[in-house]
C-alpha cells in the first residue's frame, strides 16, 4: 500500500474487554514497530519485528499485551483485559530494511484506544 | 540506554518569525538523530535525520538542524515559520546497531497570525 494503515482508527473499550489493533505496513517492508503514545507524551517503544520474527518485546508493559506478525506482513497488537491506563494512541511503523544505519521508519496514523 | 530531553513543552511564535526547538540527548553509544512532526490526528512524519557527515542537516518544509556532539544537542530551526507549521515536534535517537527509537516528550509549536 501507499502508506502504513492502521485499524480501527478509534476504539472505545470497556474495562476488562479484549481489543485487537491491526497494522498493514508498507508492502515489502521488513521491519515493523509498535509504539504507545499517551496523551501529551512522545511515543514509547513496545515491540519490534523483523519479518515474522519478534526480535524485541522489551517495551510491552505487561503480559496482557501480545503482538504477532505471523506471515511477515500484517501485524496485530492484542491487549487483554484492558485497563484505563491502557488508554493511548497505538502507533505502528515500518521500515524497508532490517534495522541498520538510519533507515527511515514510516508511521501510520495510529489507533486511538479509550478504555472506560 | 538513550534518553531525549525537549526542554520546551510549548513554543508560541508569530508568523514569519524564526524559531528554534531544542533537543538534548544522552547515550553511552553513538546514535543517529531524527526530528519528526505530528499534525493533529495524524501519524508522525520525518522532517530530517542526522546519520553522519556534515553536522548541519536540511529537511523538508524549510527546517534544518545542527548536530553538536560536545553539547549532545540536535536543535531544530526554521528562519521563517508559517501558520501551517503549527504541530507537535518530536526529537528521537536510535543507537547505531540498535532498533529502538527513543523519542522525547515533544514540543508543541503554535504559530500565531
Amino acid at each position: 500500500g501507499a502508506g502504513v494503515s492502521q485499524s480501527p482508527r478509534y476504539k472505545v473499550a470497556k474495562r476488562g474487554q479484549d481489543v485487537a489493533l491491526r497494522c498493514d505496513p508498507i508492502s515489502g517492508h521488513v521491519s515493523l514497530f509498535w509504539y504507545q503514545q499517551a496523551l501529551g507524551q512522545g511515543p514509547e517503544f513496545l515491540t519490534y519485528f523483523q519479518n515474522e520474527a519478534q526480535l524485541d518485546k522489551s517495551g510491552l508493559p505487561s503480559d496482557r499485551f501480545f503482538a504477532e506478525r505471523p506471515e511477515g506482513s500484517v501485524s496485530t497488537l492484542k491487549i487483554q483485559r484492558t485497563q484505563q491506563e491502557d488508554s493511548a494512541v497505538y502507533l505502528c511503523a515500518s521500515s524497508l530494511q532490517g534495522i541498520n544505519a538510519g533507515n527511515t521508519i514510516y508511521f501510520g496514523e495510529g489507533s486511538w484506544l479509550t478504555v472506560v | 540506554a538513550q534518553s531525549v530531553t525537549q526542554l520546551d513543552s510549548q513554543v508560541p511564535v508569530f508568523e514569519e518569525a524564526p524559531v528554534e526547538l531544542r533537543c538534548n540527548y544522552s547515550s553511552s553509544v553513538s546514535v543517529y538523530l531524527f526530528w519528526y512532526v505530528q499534525y493533529p490526528n495524524q501519524g508522525l512524519q520525518l522532517l530530517l535525520k542526522y546519520l553522519s557527515g556534515s553536522t548541519l542537516v536540511k529537511g523538508i518544509n524549510g527546517f534544518e538542524a545542527e548536530f553538536n556532539k560536545s553539547q549532545t544537542s540536535f536543535h531544530l530551526r526554521k528562519p521563517s515559520v508559517h501558520i501551517s507549521d503549527t504541530a507537535e515536534y518530536f526529537c528521537a535517537v536510535k543507537a547505531r546497531g540498535g532498533q529502538n527509537f527513543v523519542f522525547g516528550p515533544g514540543t508543541r509549536l503554535s504559530v500565531l497570525p
